[in-house]
């Protein structure tokens, strides 16, 4: 069974800082790799995917993410954020029509 | 809203109460999933459905009983449910396995919070 690894799980940032969070998973087939945000008191949405194709996926909101099948990582970014940007961050991986999920990344942007 | 509709929002019970969770969706889905979102942990999968046959469940306590009486829709029935249950339950739809559509992901629910006291 796959599994989705996320560290930091707390990030405070100022806005414009840039923002990266980190994701890797354990899965030896072939990935559908996601990621979803969980907005306070919302639901989860999702942010971009990758299924094939270029490595570097662009998202909505300035997200981007870059799938690197050698490492096994599927890091989200965004060269500055905003103080809209505060929310629960998810990486997701489906295999095997699976989908699973790491514990998430809480990022807080102060104003 | 997402597409996927979950009632009711927030749900108190007591442990020796009955209660059931409704998942709903338009979508034109054919699988359906059960969520677990507690703090702290990775969402949990629970049950998953493909075709209203359930293909899934990932180890989870007999009192929790889940029910697909159609693609559309996705019931959870909780009986006799314990403090530790407490937590966001979340409802998932996406494209079955077989479909041969691509498949974009799955659509949440917006959850309910359940409580149990």
């Amino acid at each position: 069974a796959q599994s989705v690894s996320q560290h930091n799980h707390h990030v405070i940032l100022s806005e414009a800082a840039s923002l990266e969070l980190g994701c890797n998973y354990s899965y030896g087939g072939t990935v559908n790799l996601f990621w979803y945000v969980q907005y306070p008191g919302q639901h989860l949405q999702l942010l971009l995917k990758y299924f094939s194709g270029d490595p570097l996926v662009k998202g909505i909101k300035g997200f981007e993410a870059e799938f690197i099948k050698s490492k096994f990582s599927f890091n989200l970014r965004k060269p500055s954020v905003q103080w809209s940007d505060t929310a629960e961050y998810f990486c997701a991986v489906n295999g095997n029509n699976r989908l699973a999920f790491g514990k998430g990344n809480q990022v807080v942007v102060i104003p | 809203e997402t597409g996927v509709t979950q009632t009711p929002r927030h749900l108190v019970m007591g442990m020796t109460n009955k209660k059931s969770l409704k998942c709903e969706q338009h979508l034109g889905h054919n699988a359906m999933y059960w969520y677990k979102q507690s703090a702290k942990k990775p969402l949990e999968l629970m049950f998953v459905y493909n075709f209203k046959e359930q293909t899934e469940n990932n180890s989870v306590p007999s009192r929790f009983s889940p029910e697909c009486p159609n693609s559309s829709h996705l019931f959870l029935h909780l009986h006799t449910l314990q403090p530790e249950d407490s937590a966001l339950y979340l409802c998932a739809s996406s494209l079955g396995r077989g479909d041969r559509r691509t498949n974009y992901g799955y659509t949440f629910g917006s959850g309910t919070r359940l409580t149990v006291v």
